[in-house]
């Protein structure tokens, strides 16, 4: 298996532009994962999905966040309109529900830059 | 909501020496999680610690789970430059993994 697969691995926008970030988890993984990583605030998690479900959103910072997920093995996270202080690394990450013990696999991640 | 502590934040040591981390809590872990972390990179398991008292050895690295299951320890002895990154601790008590902060490790040739 490839692993997790984000894209793009780094994305420079405009303020006021539309960001769409992709994930492609582990395939039979049925949980994922959506975290952003700064400096001053470490590793969040923003959503995370069971089944296609979201579960928890209680993380998305405000309403110009959207996540999706149509199928097992894709998922979006859209940006609109993007802000400074938006410009981040972003990660998604999928794991197998009930197989704790195996912990989470991360894709490389999408560092956004809004300028 | 469940809030992991790791200290320390930053550490920069010579190779060859011997390091230890942590992470805390004020709740009981069910399980807890080790993750490193490299430059443009995700993090990536190191170790899952789920019995209180519990240690677990990766080559140079030995992890130890609490006996009250509310602290972790990461130890590295005889470090070398390719242990530098971020060790990051997680926990999934309510189904989603949160994490501390993160400690910054840097070992010099």
């Amino acid at each position: 298996d490839a692993g997790v697969i984000q894209s793009p691995r780094h994305e420079v926008t405009e303020m006021g532009q539309e960001v769409t970030l992709r994930c492609k988890p582990i395939s039979g993984h049925n949980s994922l994962f959506w975290y952003r990583q700064t400096m001053m605030r470490g590793l969040e998690l923003l959503i995370y999905f069971n089944n296609n479900v979201p579960i928890d959103d209680s993380g998305m910072p405000e309403d110009r966040f959207s996540a999706k997920m149509p199928n097992a093995s894709f998922s979006t996270l859209k940006i609109q309109p993007s802000e400074p202080r938006d410009s981040a690394v972003y990660f998604c990450a999928s794991s197998l529900t009930g197989h704790t013990n195996y912990g989470y696999t991360f894709g490389s991640g999408t560092r956004l830059t809004v300028v | 909501t469940q809030l992991l502590e790791q200290s320390p934040q930053f550490l920069s040591i010579q190779e060859g020496e011997n390091l230890t981390v942590y992470c805390n809590s004020s709740s009981v872990f069910s399980s807890l999680q080790w993750y490193r972390q490299e430059p443009g990179e995700g993090p990536v398991l190191l170790v899952t610690v789920v019995t209180g008292g519990e240690v677990k050895k990766l080559k140079r690295l030995t992890f130890q789970f609490g006996d009250a299951r509310k602290d972790s320890s990461l130890h590295i002895t005889a470090a070398q430059p390719g242990d530098t990154g971020l060790y990051l601790c997680g926990s999934s008590n309510t189904g989603k993994l949160i994490f501390g902060q993160g400690t910054t490790l840097q070992v010099k040739p």
